[in-house]
């Protein structure tokens, strides 16, 4: 069975630092990968997805994630925070059903940003 | 663009009675999935829809679990008898398809308390 693992619960990172989140997964074919976030009180909203390919992706608001087959990790990174960017984290794995697919989640990574 | 609703936003029931939760999808999105949001578990998958159709039940935490979705729009989650372990955030998403290649869209969730 699929797992995604995200082995920090919480982190604390100054406002302008970098930030990097570890995502670790289990499955027994080319992963679908993604990673989500979520700020309090609402929805997740999809930061950035790998099916393929370049193995370095590029998502939105400044975020970029790193697929690496060897370590089955899939590390989403971004150079300077910002305070905006406390919120929950989720990295998901997406299993093609016979019919359908479903998405597997992280426990989350909450992060937060001191001034 | 209008996005995924659902109501209510917040949902307080006691111990035994039934609730029904609303997912709205994006018009046009013939993919609807609900997960859970809680506590212990994380965030689960619980079931999906092509159209009307629901191929594969098995993620529904229990036999008091059941979800509808009718004209290919709308849906709901009916949640029986309800228990203290169903407290949780209820999250709905819609997909322009099943494929991964076409992104979830998340809802804000309803929040139910099982008192």
């Amino acid at each position: 069975a699929q797992s995604v693992t995200q082995p920090d619960i919480h982190i604390t990172v100054s406002e302008g630092a970098s930030l990097e989140l570890r995502c670790n997964y289990s499955y027994g074919a080319t992963p679908y990968l993604f990673w989500y976030v979520q700020s309090p009180g609402q929805g997740l909203q999809l930061l950035l997805k790998y099916f393929s390919g370049d193995t370095l992706v590029q998502g939105i608001k400044g975020f970029e994630a790193e697929f690496k087959r060897s370590q089955s990790s899939f590390n989403l990174r971004k150079p300077s925070v910002h305070w905006s960017d406390a919120a929950e984290y989720f990295c998901a794995v997406g299993m093609i059903k016979a019919a359908g697919n479903k998405l597997t989640f992280g426990g989350g990574t909450r992060v937060l940003v001191k001034p | 663009g209008a996005g995924v609703s659902q109501s209510p936003s917040n949902k307080v029931t006691e111990k035994g009675k039934d609730v029904e939760l609303r997912c709205d999808p994006i018009s046009g999105h013939t993919a609807l999935y609900w997960y859970r949001q809680s506590l212990g578990q994380g965030l689960e998958f619980l079931i999906y829809f092509q159209g009307n159709s629901a191929p594969d039940k098995s993620g529904l935490p229990s036999d008091r679990f059941s979800a509808e979705r009718t004209g290919g729009s709308v849906s709901t989650l009916t949640i029986q008898r309800t228990q203290q372990e169903d407290s949780a955030v209820y999250l709905c998403a819609s997909s322009p398809s099943l494929h991964f290649n076409h992104e979830q869209y998340f809802g804000p969730g309803t929040r139910l308390t099982v008192t």
